[in-house]
């Protein structure tokens, strides 16, 4: 157990439609990163948070968005799904630059 | 553009003896390299982190070597077992924040 919460596990929803993944990191780590991984690409970097604010951007569509409350738990907002958004999104923390901790990631299927 | 290969075959060894997976890389000066564990449906667990100033690291029956000359690591399992049977993952740091993986090699090792 990495101490690195995700909800829900499990997300099935239609084409069209918008979704909210949340992440609670461990306990102190300041910096929180979203991941996203399909089978093709693997696990793609898309945002990164730290202590609230937007530290770093990677492959995150413009229909993606991503928040980091004050209470250090993070969001991850998906808008307007199509099929191919289908994948596992997982969420980690960092204590230090460097390693990072992974939660069990939410499965999102999209029909 | 950037890119980190892993070997996309599956590793098939026999139980005891030494895994070696490799990792390159092209268009990367990284700080430091980590290797991971993913389990299928699971989020990856971070193993080992080598900086680019040392050769070696080794931890238990994990050892990784990392070149930054040849722009490649090597990571070993030592006395391997059934239950290192899983994917690893090689990664390396995007400009001190996020990081970049490669799609893994899958190890599979047999009694």
């Amino acid at each position: 157990d990495s101490g690195v919460t995700q909800t829900p596990k499990h997300l099935i929803t239609a084409t069209g439609q918008r979704v909210t993944l949340r992440c609670s990191p461990r306990s102190g780590d300041l910096s929180v990163y979203w991941y996203q991984q399909s089978l093709d690409q693997g696990l793609q970097f898309l945002i990164q948070y730290y202590n609230g604010e937007e530290r770093a951007k990677g492959n995150i569509l413009e229909r993606f968005s991503a928040q980091q409350f004050p209470d250090l738990h993070s969001e991850l907002n998906l808008s307007s799904l199509e099929l191919g958004d289908s994948a596992l999104y997982f969420c980690a923390s960092s204590p230090r630059v460097g390693e990072q901790y992974f939660g069990p990631g939410t499965r999102l299927t999209v029909t | 553009s950037q890119k980190i290969e892993q070997n996309s075959e599956a590793l098939n060894i026999q139980e005891g003896k030494t895994a070696t997976l490799t990792c390159n890389y092209t268009n990367y000066s990284p700080a430091y390299l980590q290797w991971y564990r993913q389990d299928p449906g699971r989020g990856p667990v971070f193993l080992l982190l080598i900086r680019e100033n040392e050769k070696e690291k080794r931890k238990e029956r994990l050892k990784v070597t990392f070149d930054t000359t040849l722009k490649q690591s090597l990571f070993h399992i030592t006395a391997s077992q059934p239950a290192d049977s899983a994917t690893y993952l090689c990664a390396l740091d995007n400009s001190g924040y996020a990081l970049n993986f490669g799609k893994g090699t899958s190890l599979l090792v047999t009694p």
